[in-house]
């Protein structure tokens, strides 16, 4: 089975510049989460999506970041314009129901450098 | 949801049992203790769960004291590939969102 995909791996921009990573979550997942990482420290929910609907946004900065799930399978996270501590690892994970005890499958996440 | 304490860091002797402790004393009734683990460059991996009682995989042991404060995972044969950021989470029965600490790193030595 193949795991949640993620592109692309590493970008480097600078300030004020816009940025887009893409997740693939596994076949079948109805759940998919975007997640914020900086560094030492651990994983934060940006967003959740129940197929292509918004469950939790609650701790996306909407002034800057926009996500979307257009037919409920793929996902993009955007960033615009980028500040110097939006450096950090995206990931996404996907669960196969929702359900509370559904195991989240992270992807390896896009290590974004803001510069 | 509760609030949880790790040690940030631990060494382990390859071949020997790895205890990883968390610390979750004001745990509720409905809220589970989850175990995930995150290898460097990788994203975090699921490895056990459990409410009261003992739980078993095969991939490590969670062992969860009786008053539920505190509970301990057990990786009983660690290899270096267990090297990790181990992070423990208590989730609230019903609520999807994961929580994560700052959690152990572990360092399994040759």
């Amino acid at each position: 089975e193949a795991g949640v995909a993620q592109s692309p791996r590493y970008k480097i921009i600078e300030k004020r510049q816009s940025v887009a990573f893409w997740c693939n979550p596994i076949s079948g997942h109805a759940t998919l989460y975007w997640y914020q990482q900086i560094l030492g420290q651990g994983p934060k929910l940006l967003i959740q999506f129940q197929n292509n609907g918004v469950v939790d946004d609650s701790q996306l900065p909407k002034d800057r970041f926009s996500a979307e799930r257009l037919k409920g399978v793929d996902s993009t996270l955007k960033i615009q314009p980028a500040k110097l501590e939006d450096s950090a690892v995206y990931l996404c994970a996907s669960s196969l129901a929702g359900a509370w005890a559904d195991t989240q499958y992270f992807g390896p996440g896009t290590r974004l450098t803001v510069l | 949801d509760a609030k949880t304490t790790q040690p940030p860091s631990m060494d382990c002797a390859e071949g020997r049992a790895a205890n990883l402790p968390c610390n979750h004393s004001t745990i509720s009734g409905n809220e589970y203790v989850y175990w995930y683990r995150q290898i460097h460059s990788q994203g975090p991996q699921y490895i056990i769960h459990g409410l009261k009682n003992n739980e078993t995989n095969e991939m490590a042991s969670l062992i969860i004291t009786e008053d539920r404060k505190s509970s301990t995972l057990i990786l009983p044969h660690a290899t270096l590939r267990d090297t990790a950021v181990y992070y423990c989470i208590v989730r609230v029965f019903g609520n999807e969102k994961l929580t994560f600490g700052t959690g152990t790193r572990l360092t399994i030595i040759p």
